[in-house]
């Protein structure tokens, strides 16, 4: 079984701050992680992905993300968060050991970026 | 280059009356999902096609609802008798086997009064 988890339905940061956003899972294997974002009334954008390698992945836009297999976390992070950084978050899994090609979604996490 | 669509973008229907939604994934991808986003929600899935093998059809929510896809292209997505809980945003999207990330459409949005 797969399962993720965001524990923050949203995170508030001042433009310039870092940032981190949330995100745990659970697999049996050893897992496919991936970070997407929605922008208001549109579709999901992939932001970065975690396979295999080294443990800090870089993205789009300036993100990225740790992947730290004690801890099962995935955490997203920025240096220098930007208002336009302002949407959805969504942590994804994917555990190929089952032979699924399904991945399970988080809740997601709001972001929002004050001026 | 051309992206997932969808269409129709939003649909306003009448509780009772069938949908159909439509998914053009990206041109040589063999996977395509069918999500559902209910406002304020994460992604529930609903359907996955790869290539001519059966659909995993596990996220269903009842027989109301079935999709169809004819090889590696374009998908519908049915919905039957529909109900006020229907509404929601419906995604589509489509991968590559030799990229595991998903590209996702821009959804239809189902409205039933």
């Amino acid at each position: 079984a797969q399962s993720v988890a965001q524990p923050e339905d949203q995170v508030n940061v001042a433009e310039g701050n870092p940032l981190t956003v949330k995100c745990t899972y659970s697999v049996s294997g050893n897992p496919y992680l991936f970070w997407y974002v929605q922008y208001p009334n549109r579709g999901l954008q992939f932001l970065l992905k975690y396979i295999t390698g080294d443990n800090l992945v870089k993205g789009s836009y300036g993100f990225e993300a740790e992947f730290n297999k004690s801890q099962t976390s995935f955490h997203l992070k920025k240096p220098s968060a930007l208002v336009s950084d302002s949407a959805l978050y969504f942590c994804a899994v994917r555990d190929p050991t089952g032979g699924s090609y399904i991945p399970t979604f988080g809740r997601g996490t709001s972001l929002i970026v004050h001026p | 280059g051309a992206g997932v669509s969808q269409s129709p973008s939003n649909k306003v229907t009448e509780k009772g009356k069938d949908v159909e939604l439509r998914c053009d994934p990206i041109s040589g991808h063999t996977a395509l999902y069918w999500y559902r986003q209910r406002l304020g929600q994460g992604l529930e899935f609903l359907i996955y096609f790869q290539g001519n093998s059966a659909p995993d059809k596990s996220g269903l929510p009842s027989d109301r609802f079935s999709a169809e896809r004819t090889g590696e292209s374009v998908s519908t997505l049915t919905i039957q008798r529909t109900q006020q809980e229907d509404s929601a945003v419906y995604l589509c999207a489509s991968s590559s086997r030799l990229n595991n990330e998903q590209f996702f459409g821009p959804g239809t949005r189902l409205t039933v009064l």
